[in-house]
């Protein structure tokens, strides 16, 4: 069965400056997809950003970016220019291929954004 | 598009009553997911229908829960002589089959659910 695991259960960042956070998955799957869930508080889960294995190029939202290394099994996002709007629980998500598709998510990241 | 909608998104009730929880998915969405969210951690997969058919089910989802999708619309999730290890966040999330592997799930609001 596949896991994935994020390592911090809170970060803090200073307004306008960047962070990074870190994601780790076990898969036998060598297709599949990563994702980056953000959950503010009391408000519903939207997505951040996604990436497909089979490509090399890490994916970029605006200041969303990941750090995509397939061979470690490691997922990180990282988020330049933090704000304030980014305060949240952030969720790294897998996704197989096969079956119901469906979402295996880690246990969350608590960021805090200090003005 | 109004996104994926969730009723009631608060419920408290005593344990060993029955509850009821609606999801209405995105229009034309032909997937729609169940997970349950506890304090602190992160959603975990319930069940799982693809149009009207429940496809998969996890381990997670005792006898005393049922999910249905008539006519692959809306759907509801019952649970039966609620515990209180139930009390939990229900979230409802759809997605559309795009024929590759591009597809991505929409989260509703979620149903808090306190069983006292």
């Amino acid at each position: 069965a596949q896991t994935v695991t994020q390592s911090q259960p809170e970060m803090s960042v200073q307004e306008a400056e960047t962070v990074t956070l870190s994601c780790t998955y076990d898969t036998s799957e060598s297709d599949y997809y990563l994702f980056w869930y953000k959950q503010p508080p009391s408000r519903q889960m939207i997505l951040v950003i996604r990436q497909e294995a089979y490509k090399q190029q890490n994916a970029t939202e605006n200041r969303f970016s990941v750090n995509f290394q397939k061979a470690a099994k490691s997922f990180s996002l990282k988020i330049s220019d933090s704000q304030l709007g980014d305060a949240a629980m952030y969720f790294c998500a897998y996704r197989g291929i096969q079956g119901a598709q469906k979402l295996v998510f880690g246990q969350g990241t608590r960021l805090t954004i200090n003005p | 598009d109004t996104g994926v909608s969730q009723n009631p998104r608060h419920k408290i009730t005593k344990r060993g009553q029955n509850v009821t929880f609606r999801c209405d998915p995105i229009s034309e969405h032909n997937r729609l997911y169940w997970y349950r969210q506890t304090l602190g951690q992160g959603p975990e997969f319930l069940t799982y229908f693809q149009n009207e058919a429940q496809l998969e089910k996890s381990r997670l989802l005792s006898d005393r829960f049922s999910a249905e999708r008539p006519k692959g619309s809306f759907s509801t999730l019952e649970i039966q002589r609620t515990e209180q290890g139930d009390s939990a966040m229900y979230l409802c999330a759809s997605s559309v089959t795009t024929g590759g592997f591009g597809e991505t799930q929409y989260f509703g609001p979620g149903t808090r659910l306190l069983v006292l």
